[in-house]
């Protein structure tokens, strides 16, 4: 079996400041995994995957994750945060599920950014 | 590309009756697509998994006559929620795996319907 979880369900933070938004796993299998970020009343959007190639992956809006092994951790980070990252985020693991991929989400976390 | 549409985006109704949401690949073919639930807050749950042409694969514990999900065509699923209750109020969301895909992120997400069950 799988699972995600997110270390706070709410991280706030000031306009230009680090984001580090925290997501540890459990897998039997090498995981593959995702963050993806939700607005409110629409649907997720994928920012980033690791899927077993580089452990640094690098996403989109700025936001990068690394995968480390030995700490079952995949945190999201984002060097200087914007108004316009306040959102909702989700880690999702996955692994091969026949042809399927079953995604299994985190509880989430809220991000708000202040000015 | 590689976009996906529900409708309605929201929809009220009473207590008793159906609903029916459509999730739709807009330019791309989808041999599986996903229903996800989503309540205030919380993260997504696997509801079930369509795939083309044959019957739906259902998580543990969602009532697979409650919650009936046609998949008739490659750019197309449904999910009927039947004889609807106040807490079958949620957010729900697809999402579609592009046909032929061999990866493992080609998954693209609807907007969601919001349901609220008077």
């Amino acid at each position: 079996a799988q699972s995600v979880t997110q270390l706070g369900s709410h991280v706030s933070v000031s306009e230009g400041a680090l984001v580090l938004l925290r997501c540890n796993y459990s897998s039997s299998v090498p995981p593959y995994l995702f963050w993806y970020v939700q607005y409110p009343n629409q649907g997720l959007q994928l920012l980033l995957k690791y899927t077993s190639a580089a452990t640094l992956v690098k996403g989109i809006n700025g936001f990068e994750a690394e995968f480390k092994k030995s700490e079952t951790s995949f945190h999201l980070t984002k060097p200087s945060a914007h108004m316009s990252d306040a959102a909702e985020y989700f880690c999702a693991v996955s692994h091969s599920g026949g042809s399927n991929y079953k995604l299994t989400f985190g509880k989430g976390t809220l991000l708000t950014v202040n000015p | 590309g590689a976009v996906v549409s529900q409708h309605p985006s929201w929809v009220i109704c009473k207590s008793g009756t159906s609903v029916k949401i459509e999730c739709r690949s807009l330019d791309f073919q989808a041999t599986t697509m996903f229903w996800y639930r989503q309540f205030p807050k919380q993260s997504l749950m696997l509801m079930a998994t369509s795939n083309e042409g044959s019957k739906a694969t259902y998580e543990q514990g969602v009532e697979k006559d409650k919650f009936l999900i046609n998949h008739a065509s490659l750019t197309l699923s449904t999910l009927t929620v039947t004889s609807a209750h106040p807490e079958d109020s949620s957010f729900y969301i697809c999402s579609a795996r592009l046909a032929g895909a061999t990866g493992v992120d080609e998954q693209f997400f609807g907007p969601g319907t919001r349901l609220t069950v008077l």
